[in-house]
């Protein structure tokens, strides 16, 4: 069964830092780029991060360029978030989803971890 | 940007409706385009992608077309667990980006 389980959410300060992590499992996590896509309470789906399969190519939202840095451990079917400078807009559900060259739909997504970003 | 437009925002149906959702890119997509379903509480899920491809195990009532900037969602026969939040999606360039939603709820 493909699974993707994300974690270390929770409440930060602005300013503060958080790293957020996604446990693959399931399939051959290095033959597939990965995502991080956010949602705020109440509110809708915004696309925040993605990397290739080796790490060859990355892509940021203009609204977390130069603040968030995503990055994976292959050997380790990890997909992380490094999160530093947040804000109260940062609060959000983030999920980790998976997506294949020539099949680019997001497919599956975790359960998501919430980042509460409040002092 | 590609910005995705989806109409309506919300509305209310009854149980056995056809019911169609639309979405508009502001910029040609071709059919790289992906309709997601979510429940309160629940990540999304996809149902189509290539604008009109169903995705395995996902019921038949629901369905896409379109192609370019104009695209349809339509549940054949909406059923009561049908009501939930779906969101259009293109991945024809970066940065993704998803419409704001259409909230269908039951009458």
């Amino acid at each position: 069964e493909v699974r993707l389980v994300e974690s270390g959410g929770g409440l930060v300060k602005p300013e503060g830092s958080l790293r957020l992590s996604c446990a693959a499992s399931g399939f051959i996590f290095s033959s597939y780029n990965m995502n991080w896509v956010r949602q705020a309470p109440g509110k809708g789906l915004e696309w925040v991060s993605s990397i290739s399969s080796s790490s060859t190519y990355i892509y940021y939202a203009d609204s977390v360029k130069g603040r968030f840095t995503i990055s994976r451990d292959n050997a380790k079917n990890s997909l992380f978030l490094q999160m530093n400078s947040l804000r109260a807009e940062d609060t959000a559900i983030y999920y980790c989803a998976r997506d294949l060259a020539r099949q680019l739909w997001f497919d599956p997504w975790g359960q998501g971890t919430l980042v509460t970003v409040s002092s | 940007a590609i910005r995705m437009t989806q109409s309506p925002s919300s509305f209310s149906a009854s149980t056995g409706d056809r019911v169609t959702l639309t979405c508009r890119a502001s910029q040609g997509i071709s059919s790289y385009l992906a309709w997601y379903q979510q429940k309160p509480g629940k990540a999304p899920e996809v149902l189509i992608y290539g604008a009109s491809t169903l995705q395995s195990g996902v019921p038949s009532r629901f369905s896409g077309s379109g192609s370019g900037t104009d695209f349809n969602f339509t549940i054949s026969c909406l059923q009561s667990e049908d009501f939930a939040t779906y969101y259009c999606q293109q991945y024809y360039s970066y940065p993704r980006t998803f419409g704001q939603g259409t909230k269908v709820e039951i009458k």
